[in-house]
């Protein structure tokens, strides 16, 4: 079975850019999660969908993000401009249906590690 | 706001000794999971706590849930280079939300 991929696994883009980043899910996997991680700090929660929707946004820093995931598949994360403290590595997870304790597993991408100069 | 707390944040032990990280959580979690990073790669999930007070045993590695379900451990005996790299636990509120712990990087001095 393939696991989390994500893309691309590293970007180095310049302040005020624009970046995307891509997350393919484990096929049947309902929930998605995005997290960051910034030099070597926690990892910290930045959104959470069921299928297509969003089931909680609390964690995205301000409005240059945008998460998508249309179709319930992929998701995107997109940030526009970036800015200097955007720089770190961003992680995917999913997880199959959550409330059922036994699948509620979070499954990791590799990370994209992104760095803005 | 709801946190998760670890200590310590780094460890460095020789080969052979034991280890072990502790995670506390300001609120009651619904369970807990233990994630493991190598350097350079990503969290792996190691295991999931539910119960109050469960103990859980891989191989040389213990994890424990605690009775109020607010902390847990994760203790390795004999500690190897394999070992090394950042240990998070990561725990469930009762809003489904899982928030991480900032890690405990361990190096192993062989």
């Amino acid at each position: 079975e393939a696991g989390v991929t994500q893309f691309p696994s590293h970007s180095v883009i310049e302040k005020g850019q624009t970046v995307t980043l891509r997350c393919d899910p484990i096929s049947g996997h309902d929930n998605l999660y995005w997290y960051r991680r910034v030099m070597g700090k926690e990892i910290k929660f930045l959104l959470h969908f069921v299928k297509e929707s969003k089931q909680d946004e609390s964690g995205m820093p301000n409005n240059r993000f945008l998460a998508e995931r249309t179709g319930g598949t992929y998701s995107t994360l997109k940030v526009q401009p970036a800015e200097l403290e955007d720089s770190g590595v961003y992680f995917c997870a999913s997880s199959q249906a959550s409330g059922i304790l036994a699948k509620n597993i979070q499954y990791f991408g590799a990370g994209t590690r992104l760095s803005v100069l | 706001g709801q946190q998760v707390m670890q200590i310590p944040q780094y460890q460095h032990v020789q080969e052979g000794e034991d280890f072990t990280t502790y995670c506390n959580s300001s609120t009651t979690l619904s369970n807990i999971q233990w994630y493991k990073q190598r350097p350079g790669g990503h969290p792996v999930f190691l295991i999931q706590l539910v119960k109050s007070g469960e103990v859980k045993k891989q191989k040389r590695l213990t994890f424990q849930f605690g009775e109020a379900k607010k902390n847990s451990s994760l203790h390795i005996t004999a500690t190897q280079t394999t070992d090394v790299g950042t240990y998070f636990c990561a725990g469930k509120t009762s809003y489904d939300k899982v928030i991480f712990g900032p890690g405990t990087s361990l190096s192993v001095i062989p």
